[in-house]
């Protein structure tokens, strides 16, 4: 599969503060997805986007579809230590899922 | 919810051995899973993708004798490192596609394997 673009690849921030991260790709993606891994541990779904423009929460994430369909954002507001982690942002084309490199995320109290 | 069990969380074993993983999904079917392998601090990388009841289809670099898989029943996947060696210790997640009642679709995966080969 292809590779995605991600950035920042690593983050380091206090907490209470806003997280901006996003992905962007050359192809269109029918469906983006949001992952969080820990260390050790397998991905987990954060957020699922379907539709171009798709703007969709969960909690203290938010996260949007492009219009152009070829790249998606992630926010975190409020950040608390337990943000910590790795998040992959992942586009499906077909049946095909391809990663971002993660971007790597540490909150200080 | 739909949940991936993934077995062993990790493995320690001998350069030569050869090292079995398993991926079963619980209260839904898996015609098909997809395996990776990650290294430290990188990306997922797809290794292949096996169907129930057919061949596996590997990515293109991957060997497949080395990386016998298995798909024999609509509930478990089976990755099998065969002749192990130091570099193939490495992070081997699966992840089968889902879709949700509310018409969605994605990808759940399993708490991955840690080989390590010594």
């Amino acid at each position: 599969g292809q590779q995605l673009n991600q950035s920042p690849q690593s983050m380091f921030i206090q907490e209470g503060e806003d997280v901006s991260m996003n992905c962007t790709s050359s192809s269109i993606f029918n469906t983006w997805l949001w992952y969080k891994q820990d260390p050790g541990e397998g991905p987990v779904l954060l957020i699922a986007l379907y539709k171009a423009g798709e703007l969709t929460s969960n909690g203290r994430l938010t996260a949007q579809f492009g219009i152009t369909r070829k790249d998606s954002f992630l926010n975190i507001s409020a950040s608390i230590p337990s943000d910590v982690g790795i998040y992959f942002c992942a586009g499906i084309s077909g049946y095909a899922l391809n990663f971002g490199k993660g971007t790597s995320l540490l909150v200080t109290p | 919810g739909a949940v991936v069990s993934q077995h062993p969380s990790w493995v320690i074993c001998k350069s030569g051995t050869s090292v079995k993983i398993e991926c079963r999904s619980l209260d839904f079917q898996a015609t098909t899973m997809f395996w990776y392998r990650q290294f430290p601090k990188q990306s997922l990388m797809l290794m292949a993708t096996s169907n129930e009841g057919s061949k596996a289809t590997y990515e293109q670099g991957v060997e497949k004798d080395k990386f016998l898989i298995n798909h024999a029943s609509l509930t478990l996947s089976t990755l099998t490192v065969t002749s192990a060696h130091p570099e193939d210790s490495s992070f081997y997640i699966c992840s089968a596609p889902l879709e949700w009642g509310s018409g969605g679709y994605g990808y759940t995966f399993g708490s991955g394997t840690r080989l390590t080969v010594v």
